[in-house]
């Protein structure tokens, strides 16, 4: 969906690299979200926003951290990274009174 | 514990036959039940869900779905299968508390044969 979009799309790093993942929306959501998909396991949830203030922790957060700069933007960093954070990161956003998730395209990281 | 199970990796169906990918949830309380698509090197799509009403609720793609309550099921279904319907299907669940998340099953690959 174009009105989530994600930066990078693939990026590869090393071990104990600091890595940010960047995620912007134009749908008007307060609320977001960051996800990773793992084969087999299905999306797993890192951390959610309801809004600017409002920053929760999801199913996986150890190793992760997270900035919501402004209603529109919400990144993910990891301090430094291992290899098993290789994955599929997904952003997604949605409204407070909506149920659907929209989703951003994705950003496969690698970590060597 | 609020849950999704998706009891098949992988389903394949020749192209034009019926098609169903299953889905079981628990959750306390009323289930707000979604299903997504996921196209290759795309994110996940919206193709319908469940709040309330009627049990069959009918989605995008011709896709739809039926929500059985006494078997906390929520399968998905097409009648005629098409090769590009070939992707990954994730079932869903809302947990409807102050966390408000959303709790993804494991995915499910379903592959149309022509």
């Amino acid at each position: 969906d174009a009105d989530v979009t994600q930066t990078p799309r693939n990026r590869i790093t090393k071990t104990g690299k600091r890595i940010m993942l960047e995620c912007s929306q134009t749908k008007g959501h307060d609320r977001m979200y960051w996800y990773r998909q793992d084969p087999g396991l299905g999306l797993r949830l890192i951390y959610y926003s309801f809004d600017v203030k409002d920053i929760n922790k999801g199913e996986i957060s150890d190793g992760y951290s997270v900035s919501r700069q402004a209603q529109a933007k919400f990144s993910l960093s990891l301090e430094s990274a291992i290899p098993n954070q290789t994955a599929l990161y997904f952003c997604a956003t949605r409204g407070t009174f909506t149920d659907t998730q929209y989703f951003g395209p994705g950003t496969r990281l690698t970590v060597l | 514990a609020q849950s999704v199970a998706q009891p098949e990796d992988q389903v394949n169906v020749a192209e034009g036959n019926p098609l169903t990918v299953k889905c079981t949830y628990s959750v306390s309380g009323n289930p707000y039940l979604f299903w997504y698509v996921q196209y290759p090197n795309r994110g996940l799509q919206f193709l319908l869900k469940y709040i309330t009403g009627d049990n069959l609720v009918k989605g995008s793609y011709g896709f739809e779905a039926e929500f059985n309550k006494s078997q906390t099921s929520f399968h998905l279904k097409k009648p005629s299968a098409l090769v590009s319907d070939s992707a990954l299907y994730f079932c869903a669940v809302r947990v409807t508390n102050r966390d408000d998340k959303i709790i993804f099953g494991k995915g499910t690959r379903l592959h149309i044969l022509p």
